[in-house]
């Protein structure tokens, strides 16, 4: 099984609402990453998290802030969002092996519309 | 610096043609490499990786990827495409716990 989950699938919010995206792996997979993807372009990474700990942080604004519970599970909170925001955003996992990761798998990501 | 080039927006071919996706890599040291594809509004599926070995490489779907070092080229093929491979394609390279994207091709099949 190479499933990676992701709730809400489409998410509308104004630019002061709060909200949280979820991610959530059962792959025993111990890297977790956040993506930001616009329409026709690659992802770019956001976060990483390895054994649960922020790893990467991409420099990415604060109104952008991630979680990660347990090694199953991946939060991003939302706040304060622009409207520039408004893109797919994508989870994903993966295994490591001897400090290296391998394969990342994706989720299919929450459509995120900012008005 | 590591950075992978994707040189075509668009590759267009007709069902049941052989197709080929090209990717080109620049990174130090052992290349670790992946071709992605992406449907609609959905996320990355897998379809293969070069990690060291054999230079050709299978995938899912019928896909095929060749390691040229000389070359430094990982382009992805396919002996007879189908209308249903139409879709966005990314190569990857991954190094120091992050993957680089391609600017991503968009694969036509037309019928």
């Amino acid at each position: 099984d190479t499933e990676v989950t992701q709730t809400p699938k489409h998410l509308v919010m104004g630019m002061t609402n709060k909200k949280s995206l979820k991610c959530e792996q059962h792959m025993g997979h111990r890297a977790m990453y956040w993506y930001k993807q616009k329409a026709k372009k690659p992802p770019e990474l956001m976060f990483v998290y390895s054994y649960e700990k922020l790893s990467i942080n991409e420099s990415v604004p604060s109104r952008f802030s991630p979680e990660c519970p347990n090694s199953s599970l991946l939060n991003l909170h939302l706040h304060a969002l622009q409207p520039e925001d408004s893109a797919l955003y994508l989870c994903a996992s993966s295994q490591v092996r001897g400090g290296i990761t391998d394969t990342q798998y994706f989720g299919p990501g929450t459509r995120l519309t900012v008005l | 610096a590591q950075s992978v080039a994707q040189p075509e927006d668009q590759v267009n071919v007709a069902e049941g043609n052989p197709l080929t996706v090209k990717c080109t890599y620049s990174v130090s040291g052992n290349p670790y490499l992946f071709w992605y594809v992406q449907y609609p509004n959905r996320g990355l599926q897998f379809l293969l990786k070069y990690i060291t070995g054999d230079n050709l490489v299978k995938g899912s779907y019928g896909f095929e990827a060749e390691f040229n070092k000389s070359q430094t080229s990982f382009h992805l093929k396919k002996p007879s495409a189908l209308v249903s491979d139409s879709a966005l394609y990314f190569c990857a390279s991954y190094n120091f716990n992050k993957f680089y994207f391609g600017s991503g091709t968009k694969l036509n099949v037309k019928p």
